[in-house]
């Protein structure tokens, strides 16, 4: 079992949609969780960052962790078509290499005009 | 300000050849990550440096690939002898201690 499991999609929704975004871990001992969003052949651009349980919020991003399901979520309102791009959640604990993050597939995002 | 920059974009190579890939962090930035992203896959991690030591070498996947840093900056991911399944988006990134990563645009390799 990979320790971070996201599923791939493809997702595809219209312009002014929400969709929601998740992942589910296995080590109880990450505490930082980030989203990335990657465009086509662009590396990883970081999105979102929270520490332990509880939501942020930025603009039309939500981020939610919940650890005692091990369970992360990312909400995005009013979809806009220059959404369209992978995202990434990934997370790392104190205990492990510093900073070395655990990856999710990844899922990939088509918003339509 | 300059981000992380990557060099080749783009690398062809035949079976068996060896390759370099380059990565230039972030100026300051003292630890500095190798990652490889293969079709419909996540990050998959492969070396961690801390100024110009690695003390977490655990994602390399053969003695095939190694890699070095100088100066605490630049660094070098080699892989000798290519393999098809060499074939994925190779991605730097680089931090301060308690921050964030920010990466660079990564180097696509094609092993034919």
């Amino acid at each position: 079992q990979k320790e971070v499991e996201q599923d791939p999609g493809p997702l595809s929704v219209p312009e002014g949609a929400i969709v929601s975004l998740n992942c589910t871990y296995s080590n109880s001992a990450f505490q930082y969780f980030m989203w990335y969003r990657q465009y086509s052949r662009k590396g990883p651009e970081l999105l979102m960052y929270t520490y332990s349980s509880g939501n942020k919020e930025d603009g039309r991003f939500t981020a939610q962790v919940d650890k005692s399901s091990k369970y992360i979520s990312l909400f995005i309102r009013d979809s806009q078509p220059s959404d369209s791009a992978t995202y990434l959640c990934a997370m790392y604990s104190r205990g492990s290499t510093l900073g070395r993050l655990y990856f999710g597939r990844g899922t990939q995002l088509t918003v339509w005009p | 300000g300059a981000g992380v920059s990557q060099s080749p974009s783009n690398k062809v190579t035949e079976k068996g050849k060896d390759v370099e890939l380059r990565c230039d962090p972030i100026s300051g930035h003292t630890a500095l990550y190798w990652y490889r992203q293969s079709l419909g896959q996540g990050l998959e991690f492969l070396i961690y440096f801390q100024g110009n030591s690695a003390p977490d070498k655990s994602g390399l996947p053969s003695d095939r690939f190694s890699a070095e840093r100088t100066g605490g900056s630049v660094s070098t991911l080699t892989i000798q002898r290519t393999q098809q399944e060499d074939s994925a988006v190779y991605l730097c990134a680089s931090n301060s201690q308690g921050e964030t990563q920010y990466f660079g645009p990564g180097t696509r390799l094609l092993v034919l």
